[in-house]
């Protein structure tokens, strides 16, 4: 049973840098057959996709193009856990944000474990 | 603006069946699979649908994905009030190297 779990500063302020962190159990940051994701929800813009880790003999990212100059998602596996920081951030990027394990199905992969959910406000 | 295009909302009575569209473009819907999501008030989405018609266990076979083209549609049957959710489709997009995902349906059991 695989549980990931959220920390993280709940208000961040215009131009500085939100960070997040997942802190999994019942799996492992550095597993060859998942990838590690972030992905946040708000009224204006739904359900956003923000990027993903993964290693496969080395680690690879990649990241949404909407957020691919302020965004970096890195990886502790002395903590099996992994971390958002998106810079310069706006209110716009007030959401709630999610971490999310992505599974293989087949030829396919879908997002079957998710964080708890993190209320971030971008506010002075 | 979502990718993926879902009417904002859905209804019907318990026992019915609704369906649920979700339409996209040739650069996600159209050449890969997609991914339907339940969210619960106040929760995280949930895996409801994987590879456009496969079900996660656990998940009733009330629910069933269907895909043609570059759309697809979820469809509940025997509507229940606790399928009273949030549903979400989601497709990786090759155009902009991504998932992609639609604008959500508010799914109301009367």
């Amino acid at each position: 049973q695989v549980h990931l779990q959220q920390s993280g500063p709940g208000l961040v302020k215009p131009s500085q840098t939100l960070s997040l962190t997942c802190s999994i159990s019942g799996d492992y940051v550095s597993s060859n057959s998942v990838l590690w994701n972030w992905i946040r929800q708000s009224p204006s813009r739904g359900l956003e996709w923000l990027g993903r880790t993964y290693y496969r003999s080395k680690w690879y990212n990649d990241y949404a193009v909407s957020v691919k100059s302020r965004i970096t998602i890195d990886a502790d596996t002395s903590k099996n856990q992994f971390s958002l920081q998106l810079n310069s951030v706006t209110p716009e990027d007030t959401a709630v944000y999610y971490c999310a394990r992505e599974s293989y199905y087949g030829s396919g992969s879908a997002f079957d474990d998710w964080g708890q959910g993190t209320l971030v406000t971008v506010s002075s | 603006q979502s990718v993926l295009t879902q009417p904002p909302s859905a209804s019907g009575t318990p026992g019915q069946r609704v369906t649920i569209s979700c339409s996209g473009s040739s650069s996600n819907i159209g050449s890969n699979d997609v991914y339907w999501y339940q969210q619960l008030p106040g929760t995280a989405p949930r895996l409801l649908i994987y590879r456009n018609n496969q079900r996660p266990s656990g998940v009733p076979d009330r629910f069933f994905g269907s895909k043609s083209g570059t759309s697809a549609s979820l469809a509940i049957s025997g509507l229940r009030s606790e399928d009273e959710a949030d549903y979400y489709c989601a497709a990786w997009d090759d155009s902009l190297s991504g998932w992609v995902f639609g604008g959500g349906t508010k799914l109301t059991v009367l």
